[in-house]
């Protein structure tokens, strides 16, 4: 069966430090891979997404970047923090037999204080 | 440009049905898809349409309206449990999944 893992799942960081959240899926092969952000209380909004190893495709201009350097390893970061990415990061994907749909991880709490 | 609307907030007592409205507008469309989320937790997938109707599973029903950029999610003897926020998202051309704004459903003792 199919495996999501995604970490840390909670940390807190000062302003203008490095981000390093990593994601891994298991069990598929070519997946599609997402990253979102959610504020609290508030939707999903979608940052970066994969089609392949190497094709990162943003959709939302900010300080952070992704990178897949492996089929199912998915990296967010970001070289300097800001307050305003505080929140809720959660990767997803979906394989090439899952239909339209998207599993999600566990989730990453940032604080960034 | 691409949208999803939702009522914000829903409330019920148990036992009783509700009905969750999504409507749309995105640039191209494979399905509406329905999560639930639980506060502190990761949202977990409910329920597809691709094609007009009534898709039935368990006490969750969606149904989807193709031609009128529309569907909604059905809950049926409602629990306690069912509390959370439940959102519908659109898979576009772009193969992004789009969600939207989330509508929060309070269950009443």
């Amino acid at each position: 069966s199919q495996t999501i893992h995604q970490w840390p799942a909670t940390l807190v960081q000062p302003v203008g430090s490095p981000l390093s959240l990593e994601c891994t899926v298991e069990g598929t092969s070519n997946p599609n891979l997402y990253w979102y952000r959610q504020a609290a209380g508030r939707g999903l909004q979608l940052l970066f997404y994969s089609v392949g190893i190497g094709q990162i495709s943003s959709e939302v201009p900010q300080n952070l970047s992704a990178s897949r350097p492996q089929d199912r390893q998915f990296i967010l970061s970001s070289k300097k923090l800001l307050l305003s990415d505080s929140g809720f990061y959660l990767c997803a994907w979906k394989g090439q037999d899952s239909g339209n749909t998207i599993y999600f991880g566990e989730g990453s709490w940032l604080t960034v204080v | 440009g691409q949208s999803l609307e939702q009522p914000s907030e829903v409330t019920a007592v148990e036992g009783a049905i509700v009905q969750i409205n999504c409507t749309y507008q995105t640039s191209g469309f494979y399905g509406l898809s329905w999560y639930q989320q639980h506060d502190g937790g990761a949202p977990t997938f409910l329920s597809y349409n691709a094609l007009d109707g009534l898709e039935e599973t368990g006490r969750f029903s969606s149904f989807l309206s193709r031609s009128d950029s529309y569907g909604y999610l059905l809950l049926q003897e409602l629990q306690m449990k069912d509390s959370a926020s439940y959102f519908c998202a659109v898979e576009n051309y772009g193969q992004n999944f789009v969600f939207g704004p989330g509508t929060r459903l309070s269950v009443l003792p």
